[in-house]
């Protein structure tokens, strides 16, 4: 089945820092991959997608490259700030020759972020 | 604004009793979803629906159920069968069932069993 590996936090840095989530995955067929941001006491939002290999998603200062050969989709930015605080999820929806009809994303366990001034 | 409405915010509930929370969307999505948050554990998928009156079981199904009587609605039973319903519940919405398609969701329920 399909699976999502999200680094743990939380992850804990000084305003302007870089930052780097990892995310792995697992898939059966060909999947679009997604980061989602959390803020507090809110839902989802999409922050980036990448729909095929080597595609990379960019928004906000965020970008995150998909890797077909290293299963990954990694999130950077080069300089974050407070505002950046958040819970950060790596998702994928699958889609491919093998077709279960399940059509909905799996998430990771989600990464918090918290950025010090 | 399009959007998705969940309502209630946050939710208490005595053991025993079934509650109903509410999922509206405006954008003429035909998928809908909910997910259950629990800390530590990411977004876990309970039901999904990809176009009225026809909806799925997700990977934790077990003592909720659901309806998509309209299309803009997905309302979500979290029934007393549920062991642990104590959680925020997202619900989600695609313009299309098939994969690939980004969510968009809405801010959530907080639901808590006294």
């Amino acid at each position: 089945g399909n699976s999502v590996t999200q680094m743990e936090g939380p992850v804990t840095l000084s305003e302007e820092a870089f930052l780097t989530i990892n995310c792995t995955y697992t898939a059966t067929g060909y999947p679009s991959l997604f980061w989602y941001v959390q803020y507090p006491g809110e839902g989802l939002q999409l922050l980036l997608k990448a729909t095929k290999a080597d595609d990379k998603g960019s928004n906000k200062g965020f970008e995150a490259t998909y890797r077909k050969e290293t299963t990954s989709f990694h999130l950077e930015k080069g300089s974050v700030q407070v505002s950046d605080s958040a819970v950060y999820f790596c998702a994928l929806s699958d889609r491919g020759p093998r077709d279960t009809g399940r059509r909905a994303l799996t998430f990771g366990s989600g990464t918090r972020l918290q950025v010090q001034p | 604004d399009g959007g998705i409405t969940q309502s209630p915010k946050y939710l208490f509930r005595k053991e025993g009793q079934n509650v109903t929370l509410s999922c509206e969307q405006n954008l003429n999505h035909d998928a809908m979803y909910w997910y259950r948050q629990d800390p530590g554990q990411g977004l876990r998928l309970i039901y999904y629906s990809q176009i009225v009156n026809d909806f799925q079981k997700g990977d934790i199904a077990e003592g909720y159920s659901v309806s998509r009587e309209k299309k803009e609605s997905f309302p979500l039973t979290v029934t007393s069968a549920q062991k642990n319903p104590t959680a925020f519940y997202l619900c989600a919405s695609s313009i299309t069932g098939h994969s690939g398609g980004e969510l968009f969701f809405g801010e959530g329920s907080r639901l808590t069993v006294l």
